[in-house]
């Protein structure tokens, strides 16, 4: 089956500029993710949804940074005052319950100049 | 704060031989450490998994071992091949969704 899907895989921009990063996890998974890969290193977790609700959003770096997810399926990030330091692969994962694999998708990749 | 630790940075090794890849961590609540693959261009994918009830997990040419005690854990990559090369991450959890990851290890599977 198809497995999580990100969009856009690359996306550049401006500094100051507002960006969304879109996410469609595996269907049926009510789970999801997302983390922040920087060049060279692991994946830092920024927020989990379970279903429609934010369950824990700890690891969004400021208030710049926000995430929804309306219906319970697709997921949107969204940047606003993008800065330089913003760039990064921001990756998706779902899971069919919390406590259960994530399944990663191949990531959107953030450049700000 | 890096919760945890992952070493080496790199590594090569001859088609055939050991890869082993060593994670420590300070956290004693964590309760679910997962090996995580990542290929260029791709998501990080689950490899293999272990709680802190057994000190030994193995899949295929792939094993953890755990060592509760000290706090660590490696992963050990048997009869390595040249698509092993990739990425390895190590992480840590202690709510099986929050994870923690280190900051990987390349390896590179020579021919």
């Amino acid at each position: 089956g198809a497995g999580v899907s990100q969009t856009p895989s690359n996306k550049v921009t401006e500094k100051g500029k507002y960006v969304e990063l879109r996410c469609d996890p595996i269907s049926g998974h009510t789970a999801l993710y997302w983390y922040r890969q920087s060049l060279g290193q692991g994946p830092e977790f920024l927020i989990y949804f379970q279903g429609t609700g934010a369950a824990d959003d700890s690891g969004l770096p400021n208030d710049r940074f926000f995430a929804v997810r309306p219906e319970g399926s697709v997921s949107t990030l969204k940047i606003q005052r993008t800065e330089r330091g913003d760039s990064a692969v921001y990756l998706c994962a779902s899971s069919k319950r919390v406590q259960e694999t994530q399944y990663f998708g191949p990531g959107t990749r953030l450049l700000v100049l | 704060q890096q919760q945890v630790k992952q070493s080496p940075q790199s590594l090569i090794v001859q088609k055939g031989g050991i890869s082993i890849i060593n994670c420590a961590y300070e956290n004693t609540a964590f309760d679910y450490f997962p090996w995580y693959q990542q290929f260029p261009g791709k998501g990080p994918a689950l490899l293999i998994a272990i709680r802190p009830d057994v000190s030994e997990k193995k899949e295929g040419r792939f094993t953890i071992s755990f060592n509760k005690s000290a706090k660590q854990f490696s992963l050990h990559i048997m009869d390595s091949q040249p698509g092993d090369s990739a990425t390895y991450f190590c992480a840590a959890s202690m709510s099986d969704y929050k994870l923690s990851f280190g900051a990987g290890t390349t390896v590179t599977v020579r021919a």
